[in-house]
């Protein structure tokens, strides 16, 4: 299995600023998922981020509002652009281990003021 | 679009009742994966059905995948208060993109003691 680190795991910000998040995984994955969930809901696809490619964002998801790095097969971050409070959510990175299964990290919890 | 339907959104029973959730696609799908989520914790990955009809079992989780391979449920017999979370089912669909899942919206389970 993979594990998956994120930093940082929450933080408070105050709109019109942006806030990266990072992830890091313990083993060369492929492929990357960014999600983000509201509290008590499910999960939703932000962007697919393939190493050496770039992101393929899901509908109602832009480049300009989250870019995406994907420098390498271990690390990739998320950036929440110029936040309002409608951006509080949980973001959630994963990764697709061995063609099958999901790995999730343990989330950034992000309240925008 | 490919869509993913889960019911119901919320369960609650007594401990020692059974619980039961239902997944459906809008398409027949390669695979179908369910996951768990504890309260403020990340989705954790319990199985993953792949054959026509298959069940499979761990230990009071009983999980199956339709014939059509577009339905799936998960059993869970005489529930423990260590089973409440939320979960999700996640299919895969068969001409979709490699690594590309489709999340139902889970269902959230609460075990009375």
């Amino acid at each position: 299995s993979a594990v998956i680190s994120q930093k940082p795991s929450r933080d408070i910000c105050q709109r019109g600023t942006s806030l990266t998040i990072q992830c890091q995984v313990d083993s060369q994955v492929t492929m990357m998922f960014w999600y983000r969930q509201q509290p008590g809901q499910s999960l939703t696809l932000i962007a697919t981020a393939n190493q050496g490619s770039e992101a393929t964002y899901e509908s109602g998801f832009v480049i300009d509002k989250f870019p995406i790095s994907r420098p390498n097969l271990t690390f990739s971050t998320l950036t929440v652009s110029n936040m309002s409070p409608e951006d509080s959510s949980i973001y959630l990175c994963s990764v697709m281990w061995q063609g099958e299964t999901q790995y999730f990290g343990p989330g950034t919890r992000l309240l925008v003021l | 679009g490919q869509q993913v339907m889960q019911i119901p959104q919320y369960q609650h029973v007594q401990e020692g009742e059974d619980f039961t959730t239902y997944c459906n696609s809008s398409t027949t799908l390669s695979n179908i994966q369910w996951y768990k989520q504890r309260p403020g914790g990340h989705p954790v990955f319990l199985i993953q059905l792949v054959k026509s009809g298959e069940v499979k079992k761990q230990k009071r989780l009983t999980f199956q995948f339709g014939e059509a391979k577009k339905n799936s449920s998960l059993h869970i017999t005489a529930t423990q208060t260590t089973d409440v979370g939320t979960y999700f089912c996640a299919g895969r669909d068969r001409g979709s993109t490699l690594g590309r899942l489709y999340f139902g919206r889970g269902t959230q389970l609460t075990v009375w003691p």
